[in-house]
């Protein structure tokens, strides 16, 4: 078990590029989150799968966000247009869903700086 | 919405107590309760159920209001290795497995 990896670590780029981020969940877990966190604040909620389905998106995700979880293993968050505004840490998550407890496993998150 | 917690910051010493809380405008299935130090992801501590189901570790504790949406994580005799910031993390009654974090309780444990 390695984990839940996210690929880049880092990522420096210029307002209206676009840019996306790949995760890795943990191989037996079947819910894989992305989370956005800034400095100060606790994670905000973007959107969830379970499987290859997406069961939810935050309303305050804007259109120039999608995320894509092909298959049900690995999933990739695109900003689009990338704003000043969108300059984050980018967590994903997994889980393995049954009844009871849904314990997240987060990566080491996606920092994304836009100049 | 976004559960409510506090303190916002806390310095102990070594060896003290602290007691952070975590309430909710919403009925609760769950309440999760993790730790970040700068520069890392959360860590996951404990988890409360409703109904009373409790998973989490040694040195921690936690209890669960399930009629106040209240919950309160008990860090006793402090150590170093504390610090960080705490979030709660909480799923409402037909959330579908969606987690909403608070905004965080800073605690700094000193020699």
């Amino acid at each position: 078990d390695t984990g839940v990896s996210q690929d880049p670590r880092h990522k420096i780029t210029k307002r209206g590029q676009n840019v996306t981020f790949r995760c890795d969940p943990i191989s037996e877990h079947n819910r894989l989150y992305w989370y956005r966190q800034t400095l100060g604040q606790g994670p905000e909620f973007l959107t969830y799968f379970q499987n290859e389905a997406q069961l939810e998106k935050s309303r305050l995700l804007s259109d120039r966000f999608s995320a894509e979880r092909p298959k049900g293993s690995f999933s990739t968050l695109e900003i689009q247009r990338t704003e000043q505004g969108d300059s984050a840490m980018y967590l994903c998550a997994s889980s393995f869903g049954n009844s009871g407890a849904n314990v997240l496993t987060f990566g080491a998150g996606s920092r994304l700086t836009v100049l | 919405q976004q559960p409510v917690q506090s303190p916002q910051a806390v310095i102990l010493r070594e060896g003290e107590d602290a007691v952070i809380n975590c309430s909710s405008s919403k009925a609760l299935y769950s309440v999760h309760w993790y730790r970040q130090k700068h520069g890392e992801a959360p860590v996951f501590l404990m988890i409360l159920l409703k109904g009373g189901e409790q998973k989490g570790h040694e040195k921690i504790s936690a209890s669960f209001n399930e009629k106040k949406q209240q919950s309160s994580l008990y860090l006793t005799a402090s150590q170093l290795s504390y610090s960080g910031t705490y979030f709660c993390g909480t799923e409402s009654e037909g959330s579908n497995y969606k987690l909403t974090f608070g905004k965080g309780t800073l605690l700094t444990v000193n020699p």
